[in-house]
């Protein structure tokens, strides 16, 4: 079946730094989603992408949609304590209620 | 807070037990989804309902049974489970595109 191949796996940060994460399929999707998940929670929508190129902002997150429509990367600037957490990336490959393919999630650790 | 609700939010059941799990929405959407999250795994997704008609069964086991009486509430029924069921149930709804999720039911088979 589908897959998302999301790296890195897991991340010790340094408060302040900044944080790179990515997202790769080997098939074109239409959305890119990315998800923050706090232990004993569900998954909480941070940024939702529907065009290739677009570029989007949610306070000090920025996602992009990659141009080839295979990739979505996930930048967290200047990280503080609570960005601690998993996070997912998303993808659905036809438009409408179609099922998300989910990577597997890169979990964030920040160090004070 | 994201407009979806879960109950119970932890569940301890024996394996001849049957309990069900609840899910309502209050985002006004036509999907509802029911996902399983174990450790270390991708989320899982079990079953679609769109306007109230079940559209995906993701080889879903017998023992779990989803229902759909209406577009804001979704159930799942539990019946003679298995300890490797002990996961996360989450439920998520959308209209159209992002899915919104529940905070999840944490459930143990013993």
């Amino acid at each position: 079946g589908q897959q998302l191949n999301q790296s890195p796996q897991s991340m010790f940060i340094q408060e302040g730094e900044d944080v790179s994460m990515n997202c790769t399929s080997s098939s074109i999707f239409n959305t890119w989603l990315w998800y923050k998940q706090d232990p004993g929670e569900g998954p909480v929508l941070l940024i939702a992408l529907y065009k290739a190129g677009e570029l989007t902002s949610n306070g000090r997150l920025t996602a992009q949609f990659g141009i080839t429509r295979k990739d979505s990367f996930l930048n967290i600037s200047a990280s503080i304590p609570s960005d601690v957490g998993i996070y997912f990336c998303a993808g659905r490959r036809f438009s409408g209620n179609t099922p998300l393919v989910f990577g597997k999630g890169t979990r964030l650790s920040v160090i004070a | 807070e994201t407009g979806v609700t879960q109950t119970p939010r932890h569940l301890v059941m024996g394996m001849t037990n049957k309990k069900s799990l609840k899910c309502e929405q209050h985002l006004g959407h036509n999907a509802m989804y029911w996902y399983k999250q174990s450790a270390k795994k991708p989320l899982e997704l079990m079953f679609v309902y769109n306007f109230k008609e079940q559209t995906e069964n993701n080889s879903v086991p017998s023992r779990f049974s989803p229902e759909c009486p209406n577009s804001s509430h979704l159930f799942l029924h539990l019946h003679t489970l298995q300890p490797e069921d002990s996961a996360l149930y989450l439920c998520a709804s959308s209209q159209d595109e992002a899915q919104y999720f529940g905070p999840g039911t944490r459930l143990l088979v013993l």
